[in-house]
């Protein structure tokens, strides 16, 4: 089954405490992403991934990290985590084509405190 | 850069009666447009797109769009609401180069029997 995997669905952490939140997909997708939704606010991108070894900021990136160094898998991590970043986390891919749509995993709601 | 509004955060109807959830657009150039839907601790799941062509693009579950250039919106439709459609409805913009994926702030719709 074609699927975006996220682990854990749900975190309770306490501040400053470094943290990875996984994904993996099993599509073959080149473009991966991250988004945290927040009420009122919808879905805000914090990094993407065209390929391997290729990343790049979104609209708030400010207090996490990405990486990609295989094709399926793309971790976020917070290295030092404020309540502020208290959030539902979605990863998603896509093929790398702008007018393609993009499968979600099923999300992880991280709490902060 | 591109951007998405969705004017209404809630919509409310009555089982059977057609719905319209609204979202307008703004992006440089030719649009690629979403719409996800988001089920209670669910992941976003996609229902429909518009690439090009017919300006009435159907989807999953019954779910129709309209695209309207001169105004810029994306309207999503159905013809007779059922009460399992009561979700969180996200549209979505791409502009050409693909990189992100602008999504509103969700539309909250409730069909009440």
């Amino acid at each position: 089954e074609a699927q975006v995997t996220q682990n854990p669905r749900y975190l309770i952490t306490v501040t400053g405490k470094k943290l990875t939140v996984t994904c993996s997909q099993n599509m073959n997708h080149e473009y991966m992403s991250w988004y945290r939704q927040d009420p009122g606010l919808g879905l805000r991108q914090i990094y993407y991934s065209m390929n391997v070894e290729v990343t790049d900021k979104g609209d708030v990136p400010e207090g996490y990290k990405v990486s990609r160094k295989e094709k399926r898998n793309f971790p976020l991590i917070l290295e030092s985590p404020s309540p502020n970043q208290t959030s539902l986390y979605f990863c998603a891919s896509s093929v790398g084509q702008s007018n393609t749509e993009a499968f979600f995993g099923q999300g992880t709601r991280l709490t902060v405190v | 850069a591109q951007s998405v509004a969705q004017p209404e955060d809630q919509v409310n109807v009555a089982e059977g009666n057609p719905l319209t959830v609204k979202c307008t657009y703004s992006v440089s150039g030719n649009p690629y447009l979403f719409w996800y839907v988001q089920y209670p601790n669910r992941g976003l799941q996609f229902l429909l797109k518009y690439i090009t062509g017919d300006n009435l693009v159907k989807g999953s579950y019954g779910f129709e769009a309209e695209f309207n250039k001169s105004q810029t919106s994306f309207h999503l439709k159905k013809p007779s609401a059922l009460v399992s459609d009561s979700a969180l409805y996200f549209c979505a913009v791409r502009d050409l180069r693909g990189n992100d994926m602008r999504f509103g702030a969700g539309t909250r719709l409730t069909v009440k029997p």
